[in-house]
């Protein structure tokens, strides 16, 4: 079947710090990937995505990389600020399974400090 | 444009009674996700629609719950009789699906806290 595995949390890191929170896929077909973020009391937003191999989805300074030959989708941003303390959630969608439902992982939290 | 829109935003009960959550998709959206996040278990689905027919409702976790989705702007998610492990924020989530654009949008949640 298919899963996510993102790395543990809780991240701290200070404000203007370089962020990579690792995210790992196994799938049947060939999935879509995504990145959503949780502010606190919120729920889940859209962050970036990317549909084929080799694709670079980004927003807002993050970015992520498709990388098929390692099943992975890490997370990057170059210069974080506290507002983007949050739970951070990898997800993949396998069309070729014949399912549109998202698979998520555990979830990341990130904290910034001043 | 609204974007998903979930009601009540917070429920307390007490164990025993019946509790209905309610969930407005984004108009012209074709598909309906009921999660539930704990601490624990984290995030998981628990049924999803398209054109407001069940489709997999293996995450159901008893027959205490329930789904319907009787038209395309409005899905309840019903527990009868609650108990204090349902305690969780509940999230809808609706998409388009269609060729390539599927992503799911969330409304803000319910959290329900049963005592």
């Amino acid at each position: 079947g298919n899963s996510v595995t993102q790395m543990e949390g809780p991240v701290t890191l200070s404000e203007e710090a370089f962020l990579t929170i690792n995210c790992t896929y196994t799938a049947t077909g060939y999935p879509s990937l995504f990145w959503y973020v949780q502010y606190p009391g919120e729920g889940l937003q859209l962050l970036l995505k990317a549909t084929k191999a080799d694709d670079k989805g980004s927003n807002k300074g993050f970015e992520a990389t498709y990388r098929k030959e390692t099943t992975s989708f890490h997370l990057e941003k170059g210069s974080v600020q506290v507002s983007d303390s949050a739970v951070y959630f990898c997800a993949l969608s396998d069309r070729g399974a014949g399912s549109y439902q998202l698979t998520f992982g555990k979830g990341t939290k990130l904290s910034v400090i001043p | 444009d609204a974007g998903v829109i979930q009601s009540p935003r917070h429920e307390v009960t007490e164990m025993g009674q019946e509790v209905t959550l309610r969930c407005k998709p984004i108009s012209g959206h074709n598909s309906l996700f009921w999660y539930r996040q704990t601490m624990m278990r984290g995030l998981e689905l628990l049924i999803y629609f398209n054109n407001n027919v069940p489709i997999d409702d293996s995450g159901m976790p008893e027959d205490r719950f329930s789904a319907k989705m009787p038209n395309a702007s409005f899905s309840t998610l019903k527990i009868q009789p609650s108990e204090p492990r349902d305690s969780a924020v509940y999230f809808c989530a609706s998409s388009f699906v269609s060729g390539a654009s599927y992503e799911q949008y969330f409304g803000p949640g319910t959290r329900l806290t049963v005592t």
